[in-house]
């Protein structure tokens, strides 16, 4: 079975600063899909940034980045400038074709912006 | 585009009784999954379904759930009786499946919070 592991249970950055927030996985499949997703305070899932396996470049969108290092099966997700409507739980997951393309995801990282 | 659709969005019900949870996934999307969250264990699979039929529903907890998906734009989920231990929120999702740009990409309801008094 994969596995999804977020090691930092809680972050804090300041307003407008960077932060990185890590994912590590671990399967045997070469084919595969590594997704961000949000969790504000109303409990909504949002899609932040998605990766499939099989693409070298790393996936951008706008303020967020992230960097796969698929031979260390790394997943991190950087916050460029962040603001305070960042401030969430964000879960890292992973899917493939074994389970239907379900998500399988990590505990989450309660990040926390402030002024 | 309507998003996926959940209802009731707050339910608080007493031991015992039925609960049932209702979905429409996004249009044209063959997979519906069925995720529940809690503090405790996080966000964990219940049951998915493709092109209406159910794969692979070892998620779900007991003989108390079950799942249903009667037409590619309606799904329940349904626990009878339901116990305190059943209090979570409950997230339907929907996905197109493989090819595009976004393939595989899942997209979810706003939730149902359960609670069992």
């Amino acid at each position: 079975a994969q596995t999804v592991t977020q090691s930092q249970p809680e972050m804090s950055v300041q307003e407008a600063e960077t932060v990185t927030l890590s994912c590590t996985y671990d399967t045997s499949e070469s084919n595969y899909y590594l997704f961000w997703y949000k969790q504000p305070p109303s409990r909504q899932m949002i899609l932040v940034i998605r990766q499939e396996a099989y693409k070298q470049q790393n996936a951008t969108e706008n303020r967020f980045s992230v960097n796969f290092q698929k031979a260390a099966k790394s997943f991190s997700l950087k916050i460029s400038d962040s603001q305070l409507g960042d401030t969430a739980m964000y879960f890292c997951a992973f899917s493939n074709s074994n389970s239907g393309y379900a998500l399988n995801f990590g505990k989450g990282t309660s990040l926390l912006v402030t002024p | 585009d309507a998003g996926v659709i959940q209802s009731p969005r707050h339910e608080v019900t007493e031991m015992g009784q039925e609960v049932t949870l209702r979905c429409k996934p996004i249009s044209g999307h063959d997979y519906l999954f069925w995720y529940r969250q809690t503090m405790m264990r996080g966000l964990e699979l219940l049951i998915y379904f493709n092109n209406n039929v159910p794969i692979d529903d070892s998620g779900m907890p007991e003989d108390r759930f079950s799942a249903k998906m009667p037409n590619a734009s309606f799904s329940t989920l349904k626990i009878q009786p339901s116990e305190p231990r059943d209090s979570a929120v409950y997230f339907c999702a929907s996905s197109p499946g493989t090819g595009g740009p976004l393939g595989n990409t899942i997209y979810f309801g706003e939730g149902s919070w359960l609670t069992v008094v």
